[in-house]
This record gives C-alpha cells, sequence and structure tokens, in this order.
C-alpha cells in the first residue's frame, strides 16, 4: 500500500534561515504531491501543487521539488520568519481520481527569534 | 465567502451514542471529503462525495456513514460511537475539474467518545 513518510521529529530553526522538510513516499507513482501548512486548533491551508513532470516550483519564499526517482519531495521555506511556525503536510493524490489525497503525519516546524 | 464550516466545533459522546457532524460549504463545489486526524498520523479519508446524491468510501470507512442530500452540505454520521472513534474530524470541499486544485479544508470537529 501506499506510504507517505514525513520526519516527525520538530524543526527548530533561527530566524532568517532556510528551513527543509522532507517528504518520502513509496510503493506509488504519484501524478502530483501538494504540501499544506495546518496551525494548532485549525484545518489544513494548502500551499503548493507539484506534478511529477516539474522538477522546481516556487512561490514568493516557498519552493517546493519533486524527485520521482528518489521518491521524495523537499519543502524550503527561505528567510523563516517566526510566523512560519506551524505543522506542514505533505499530501499525494491517490489513484482512482477525483483528487483522493493521502496525507503524510506532517513535520512542526519552530522558528525561533 | 465562510468557505467550509463545520458544526459542532467539540462534542463528547458515551460509547454506543450517536451523532451527525454537518459540513456546509458555499463555494458551489462538487466534491467533498471527510478525513479523520489522530496523534502521530496523517489525515485518512473516511468517506468521499463527488456530487449531490453520490457516496464512496474512502480508507477508514467503518463505523461511519455519510449523505450529500444537498450540494453544499455533506454529514457524516456515527450510528453507534466507539472509543477508538475519539478524534479530531476535517470536512474538505474542492471544485470538479481535475487534481490540479486544492482542497479547502473546515476548522475541525474534536470528538470524544468516552
Amino acid at each position: 500500500s501506499q506510504k507517505i513518510e514525513q520526519n516527525s521529529e520538530a524543526l527548530n530553526i533561527q530566524e532568517g534561515k532556510t528551513a527543509t522538510l522532507t517528504c518520502n513516499y513509496t510503493n506509488y507513482s504519484p501524478a502530483y504531491l501538494q504540501w499544506y501548512r495546518q496551525d494548532p486548533g485549525r484545518g489544513p491551508v494548502f500551499l503548493l501543487l507539484i506534478r511529477e513532470n516539474e522538477k522546481e516550483k516556487r512561490k514568493e519564499r516557498l519552493k517546493v521539488t519533486f524527485d520521482t526517482t528518489l521518491k521524495q519531495s523537499l519543502f524550503h521555506i527561505t528567510a523563516s520568519q517566526p510566523a512560519d511556525s506551524a505543522t506542514y503536510l505533505c499530501a499525494l493524490e491517490v489513484s482512482g481520481g477525483y483528487n483522493k489525497l493521502i496525507f503524510g503525519a506532517g513535520t512542526r516546524l519552530a522558528v525561533h527569534p | 465567502n465562510a468557505g467550509v464550516t463545520q458544526t459542532p466545533k467539540f462534542r463528547v459522546l458515551k460509547t454506543g451514542q450517536s451523532m451527525t457532524l454537518l459540513c456546509a460549504q458555499d463555494m458551489n463545489h462538487e466534491y467533498m471529503y471527510w478525513y479523520r486526524q489522530d496523534p502521530g498520523m496523517g489525515l485518512r479519508l473516511i468517506h468521499y462525495s463527488v456530487g449531490e446524491g453520490t457516496t464512496a468510501k474512502g480508507e477508514v470507512p467503518d463505523g461511519y456513514n455519510v449523505s450529500r442530500l444537498k450540494k453544499q452540505n455533506f454529514l457524516l454520521g456515527l450510528e453507534s460511537a466507539a472509543p477508538s472513534q475519539t478524534s479530531v474530524y476535517f470536512c474538505a470541499s474542492m471544485r470538479a475539474g481535475g487534481g490540479t486544485d486544492t482542497q479547502y479544508f473546515g476548522p475541525g470537529t474534536r470528538l470524544t467518545v468516552l
């Protein structure tokens, strides 16, 4: 069955540094991958989508890479700010259509002033 | 635009009791989903709907039923609650037409079954 792994340990970084989060998957070749942000007590909020034929996608301070050979996506936040502190979820589309997604457990990011 | 709303925000049930969670969206989306989120685990899909009057099973459908009588509403029912159903439940909706769109999530319902 499809499996997604995100680093379960929290990532602590200093303000201004680049945060890099990892998403690894097995037993599947998704057509696209999404990243969501989740704040405590709230629902996930969509950040970026990258397709299997795209190597890299950028949006402001965010960058996502997608390596279908390694079955891995990296999520970067440059010039990080304390307001970036949240849990970041990786999600893969599941076969069968209708944008069904399988989610990783998420990685908590803490950006310290 | 309220987006996706969920009712109630919190609920405590005793084992064996029943309840219905309501999800409403005002974006005229075709697709709607119910997920549960447990500590250390990713969101898991319970049931989903691709249009008014349709429902389908997701990854963890046992113990739950759903209905989509109106396009804007998606109801999740627990007929006989069990402690294993203690979780945070999220509803999401999406515009039909392909996988390049995003799912919009509600704020969640925290359910505790004693």
